[in-house]
């Protein structure tokens, strides 16, 4: 079974206006840690942003946010005054965490297009 | 400067010959990963490795082997290459804790003729 779900295939969304992509996980651990990356049409993977289980608070680098909705398992990435060059496939991923079990689950990714 | 790298970055291979993909990192990280990425299907995880000749199978090991010597070095080698192994192949690497990223190498792109 998918433990990391991205429902969205697509978005296209005007530049400037603020884009939500969705991201839902599964996990027994009652504590891990949730990632957002961006790739670029050049194929390059970059870490965009950090969520840990245990905080509450949502975690923001620039403009992108986080909508962390523990009791339902989801971690939506928010990207405010979007810009062309945010075009890209963004993944979530988790990494569980157990000892010792290093291994990260991705999403299938969403595809963002912001339009001029 | 935090790097992953990569080498070579574009490789053509007829079906039956071996491929040696080789990565490096100069951040001393403990764990890295090979991954294969296909169209639809995101990234699927070939190998982890948890330091130098601890090697560990991920999602999809078959048809896969790897070799790590050293720390910073991370090798995939897929013996007697077949079609269906055309495909991009990203290694990444990270520090052991759990709340650490994963940097990615830029990416090798793969046609097994």
């Amino acid at each position: 079974a998918q433990k990391v779900t991205q429902t969205q295939t697509s978005i296209s969304v005007m530049e400037k206006t603020t884009v939500t992509m969705d991201c839902v996980y599964e996990t027994q651990d009652s504590s891990y840690f949730l990632f957002w990356y961006k790739q670029t049409a050049s194929g390059e993977i970059v870490f965009l942003i950090r969520q840990d289980s245990y905080k509450k608070e949502n975690a923001t680098v620039g403009h992108y946010s986080l909508n962390f909705q523990k009791p339902k398992s989801s971690i939506g990435l928010i990207i405010t005054a979007t810009q062309i060059e945010d075009s890209a496939v963004y993944f979530c991923a988790m990494r569980e965490g157990a000892t010792g079990y290093q291994n990260f689950y991705f999403g299938k990714g969403t595809s963002l297009t912001v339009i001029p | 400067d935090m790097k992953v790298t990569q080498m070579p970055r574009y490789l053509i291979k007829r079906m039956g010959e071996n491929v040696l993909l080789e990565c490096g990192q100069d951040m001393s990280h403990e764990t890295m990963y090979w991954y294969r990425q296909d169209p639809g299907l995101g990234l699927q995880l070939i190998y982890i490795s948890y330091d130098v000749d601890s090697n560990s199978e991920g999602d999809i090991p078959k048809g896969y082997r790897v070799s790590r010597k050293k720390r910073e070095h991370f090798s995939l080698i897929l013996d007697s290459a077949k079609t269906n192994q055309t495909s991009v192949y990203f290694c990444a690497s990270s520090l052991r804790g759990n709340q650490d990223t994963q940097y990615f190498g830029p990416g090798t792109r793969l046609l097994v003729l």
